[in-house]
């Protein structure tokens, strides 16, 4: 099993609709969970920590379930703008930081 | 403004050349990571560091080697040992113990 796995998608979603990315992770000592967000041919940007009970930022919201070692992102009325591949990131617990899943590709259609 | 800075943008290399890619970064971060990504591949570790002098191995050092002679600078040359080199090389700085990582624009090398 792979340490960070995600469905890579396309997931081609309508303007305004509400999606959702899974992921999953197969260390069950893994401290700390992120999204970040990456566009076409840029670099990764932290777009928010995931924490146990849940948090939101404004149309996104991220869970965890560590038992069942499963993160999940919520995002609802989709803009245009949110078209960008969305990585799953774990940190394994050890000085090497931060492990990095391949992605899920999301294009919202006008 | 405050940031990490990566260069070149594109490089080419010829095949049985070492070649060196720069990273800097003026966030006064102590932890500094470089990582490669293949297309429609996650980021792979390569190698990095916490503290100026010491640096570590990440999952894919192998063809790599870099230098930690001062806190704001992590170059990392990439060696004529490294079969397949070519690939979008990205380098990310955090404070110790903080994983919102800044990342650098990153270099797109390419054997040619």
């Amino acid at each position: 099993r792979k340490e960070v796995e995600q469905d890579p998608g396309p997931f081609n979603v309508p303007e305004g609709a509400t999606v959702a990315f899974n992921c999953t992770y197969s260390n069950s000592a893994s401290q700390s969970f992120f999204w970040y967000r990456q566009d076409c041919r840029k670099e990764p940007k932290l777009l928010m920590s995931v924490y146990s009970s849940g948090n939101e930022d404004g149309r996104f919201t991220a869970q965890l379930n560590r038992a069942s070692q499963y993160i999940s992102l919520l995002i609802r009325d989709s803009k245009l703008s949110d078209s960008a591949t969305y990585l799953c990131v774990v940190l394994r617990g050890g000085a090497d930081g931060l492990t990095f899943g391949k992605g899920t590709h999301l294009i919202i259609q006008p | 403004d405050g940031g990490i800075t990566q260069s070149p943008k594109y490089l080419f290399r010829k095949e049985g050349q070492n070649v060196t890619l720069s990273c800097e970064q003026n966030l006064n971060h102590d932890a500094m990571y470089w990582y490669r990504q293949d297309p429609g591949q996650g980021l792979r570790l390569i190698y990095y560091s916490q503290i100026v002098n010491d640096f570590q191995k990440g999952d894919i050092a192998e063809g790599y080697s870099v230098s930690r002679e001062k806190k704001e600078s992590f170059p990392l040359t990439v060696t004529s040992a490294q079969k397949n080199p070519t690939a979008f090389y990205l380098c990310a700085s955090s404070i110790v113990g903080h994983y919102g990582y800044t990342f650098g624009s990153g270099t797109r090398l390419t054997v040619v």
